[in-house]
């Protein structure tokens, strides 16, 4: 069966520091991957999807990126944080096709 | 672009049925309308998705109109576990693999 592991599941970090969130999915190849972001009380905001190794689609502007180094791997980062950075981070996969989605259990991320 | 609407909040009574509206009058012809939930602080669970006809699982049951405009989940008997956000979802565009959440419906179960 498929699986999805997103980690850590809560992480502090300071304004102006670096961040590297993992996304990771077993038992499946070549599926579709996303990023969302939840502000706290709000929606989820779709922030990059990826159907390959290296293909990126930014949704938003901001001040992350995204990379896919391996077909099952998916990685959030930024190089120098903002408060507005903060927020639960999900990760999803879906198979080629788009039947809904699988997600991760989730990264709560404070920037202080 | 396709999207969905629903209801911000609903309370429902435990060991009653709630019933979750959804509006997506812009969906395109072959789109499935997905339901998921978000326990706090958990990632969101897949509950049920469907076409066109009506469909259940041991989660819910959905319920789609003949237009496809609007659909409504069931969930014949709430629990207080059931306390979550509801959201109702569809593909953004055909051939594309987004889906747009919006604040979805927050329902509280009551005891």
């Amino acid at each position: 069966s498929q699986t999805i592991h997103q980690w850590p599941a809560t992480l502090v970090q300071p304004v102006g520091s670096p961040l590297s969130l993992e996304c990771t999915v077993e038992g499946t190849s070549n599926p579709n991957l996303y990023w969302y972001r939840q502000a706290a009380g709000r929606g989820l905001q779709l922030l990059f999807y990826s159907v390959g190794i290296g293909q990126i689609s930014s949704e938003v502007p901001q001040n992350l990126s995204a990379s896919r180094p391996q077909d099952r791997q998916f990685i959030l980062s930024s190089k120098k944080l903002l408060l507005s950075d903060s927020g639960f981070y999900l990760c999803a996969w879906s198979q080629k096709g788009g039947y809904g989605y699988t997600f991760g259990s989730g990264t709560r991320l404070t920037v202080v | 672009d396709a999207k969905t609407t629903q209801p911000p909040s609903m309370d429902c009574a435990e060991g009653r049925a709630a019933n979750l509206p959804c509006n997506h009058s812009t969906i395109s012809g072959n789109e499935y309308v997905y339901w998921y939930r978000q326990i706090h602080s958990q990632g969101p669970q897949y509950i049920i998705h469907g076409l066109k006809n009506n469909e259940t699982n041991e989660m819910a049951s959905l319920i789609i109109t003949e237009d496809r405009k609007s659909s409504t989940l069931i969930l014949p008997h709430a629990t207080l576990r059931d306390t979550a956000v509801y959201y109702c979802i569809v593909r953004v565009a055909p051939g594309t693999y987004k889906y747009i959440f919006g604040t979805g419906t927050r329902l509280k179960v009551l005891a």
